[in-house]
């Protein structure tokens, strides 16, 4: 089936340490997103990519980095620096084209928590 | 960047009944799109319909329509017939020339039967 997938759906990090969050998409998207949603928020954007080797920084880049190697991949990492993780974080993938639906995938998101 | 604004936290209808949920958005652009999103307890995100600015024509998708007013850069979205499904969190998004996307702060709706 095609789709967004995300791992783990649950994540536990301790305080201080590094945590990788895997999206992956077999959609042939060129574009994809990560957002993080607060409870009883909307979704903040935290970075994106239009193409392979390339992204850009969200409203909510600071503590956390990305990569995108691979059209199929971007896996957000939320460092120590990022001062307050818990939330949920959603992944999402479009073609780049405009005029083409411009419909935005999501995958079915992660929860982290700091203990 | 661009703001979506949801000015309704939280909203109720009667099963079987019709509710409107508000969106304003603030841009410069003449082109553009618009959507509303469901996310429901289980929190994937759903979509419900889109817009192209550059269409006058009122979405509509089975018993969800849009009334879309350009100039007062008005989205709202109208659901009809509202069911024990429809209970969810709705999201009004924008997306923009450089392909971005900004979402609302939401709206809760609550069905009742």
């Amino acid at each position: 089936d095609g789709g967004i997938t995300q791992s783990p759906k649950y994540l536990f990090r301790k305080e201080g340490q590094n945590v990788t969050l895997s999206c992956e998409q077999n959609l042939n998207h060129d574009a994809m997103y990560w957002y993080r949603q607060d409870p009883g928020q909307g979704l903040r954007l935290i970075y994106y990519s239009q193409i392979v080797n390339d992204f850009q920084k969200g409203d909510i880049a600071e503590g956390y980095s990305v990569s995108r190697e691979k059209k199929e991949s971007f896996p957000l990492t939320v460092t120590s620096a990022q001062k307050n993780p818990t939330a949920f974080y959603l992944c999402a993938s479009r073609i780049r084209e405009r005029g083409s639906g411009n419909t935005i995938y999501f995958g079915e998101g992660s929860w982290l928590t700091v203990v | 960047a661009q703001t979506v604004t949801q000015s309704q936290p939280e909203m109720s209808v009667q099963e079987a009944e019709t509710v409107t949920l508000s969106c304003t958005y603030d841009t410069s652009e003449s082109d553009y799109y618009l959507f509303w999103y469901k996310q429901p307890p289980s929190r994937q995100m759903i979509l419900v319909i889109r817009q192209e600015a550059y269409k006058q024509q009122n979405a509509t998708e089975n018993r969800f329509s849009v009334n879309f007013q350009k100039a007062a850069k008005s989205f709202s979205l109208k659901i009809s017939d509202s069911q024990l499904g429809d209970a969810a969190m709705y999201f009004c998004a924008y997306l923009d020339n450089f392909n971005k996307f900004y979402f609302g702060s939401g709206t809760k709706l609550n069905v009742k039967p």
